[in-house]
């Protein structure tokens, strides 16, 4: 069964730091999402992309967070300056028109 | 906006207990709705989904039906086994266009199964 592929699994990294979660979404799955999930807490919608730009974000997605598909396979999700309560679980899925959701199995990220 | 809630956790049960989790929604016009489930240490895991409403969704012994007059998406099982247990987290589709879906979760309940 296709599977969606994330990238480290496991993150640790100093306050202030660039931070890039990588993904490989399901080859031919045209929408792609990141969700985080803060220890204990519901999982939370980020962004949404398709055809390269983002088609929706939610007020979590500031400016300290970017998305970009670089190459045909790679979803990649940056955060430029990481702050402590950046640490969550990331999830990226993918959908096709109509279709359920796949999900990564997650990076966990840690700020310290 | 829309949200769901769910029954706060932990659920505690002994192997082969029946188990009911509640979840309730909130939404404007016609929602999917979904169970994930998060084994330790793992990511999500669709369990079972049900697009309109009186559809019953089952997977794995678990189910639930889409009751839009108490817009509620119940999970039950029968008889739970020591491997069910994991957070279980009720989700609905917030569906913008005809291909974009948004999922809103719940907080997520933690089922603890016992021998």
């Amino acid at each position: 069964e296709p599977e969606v592929t994330q990238t480290p699994s496991h993150q640790v990294t100093q306050m202030g730091q660039e931070v890039i979660l990588r993904c490989v979404p399901i080859s031919n799955h045209l929408y792609f999402y990141w969700y985080r999930q803060i220890l204990g807490q519901k999982v939370e919608f980020l962004v949404s992309f398709y055809n390269n730009e983002i088609s929706e974000k939610s007020e979590i997605f500031d400016d300290q967070f970017s998305v970009e598909r670089p190459d045909g396979s790679n979803f990649t999700l940056k955060i430029r300056s990481t702050k402590l309560e950046d640490s969550a679980m990331y999830f990226c899925a993918s959908t096709n028109s109509g279709g359920g959701y796949t999900f990564g199995s997650g990076t966990r990220l840690t700020v310290v | 906006g829309n949200s769901v809630t769910q029954m706060e956790g932990p659920v505690t049960l002994s192997e082969e207990a029946f188990l009911t989790i509640n979840c309730t929604y909130t939404a404007t016009g016609y929602p999917s709705l979904f169970w994930y489930v998060q084994y330790p240490g793992e990511g999500l895991q669709l369990l079972l989904k049900a697009t309109k409403a009186d559809d019953k969704g089952s997977n794995k012994g678990f189910e639930a039906t889409y009751r839009k007059e108490t817009t509620s998406f119940h999970l039950e099982k029968g008889s739970v086994q020591v491997s069910d247990s994991a957070v279980y987290f009720c989700a609905l589709s917030d569906r913008v266009n005809t291909g974009f879906q948004k999922l809103v979760f719940g907080t997520g309940t933690r089922l603890l199964v016992s021998p």
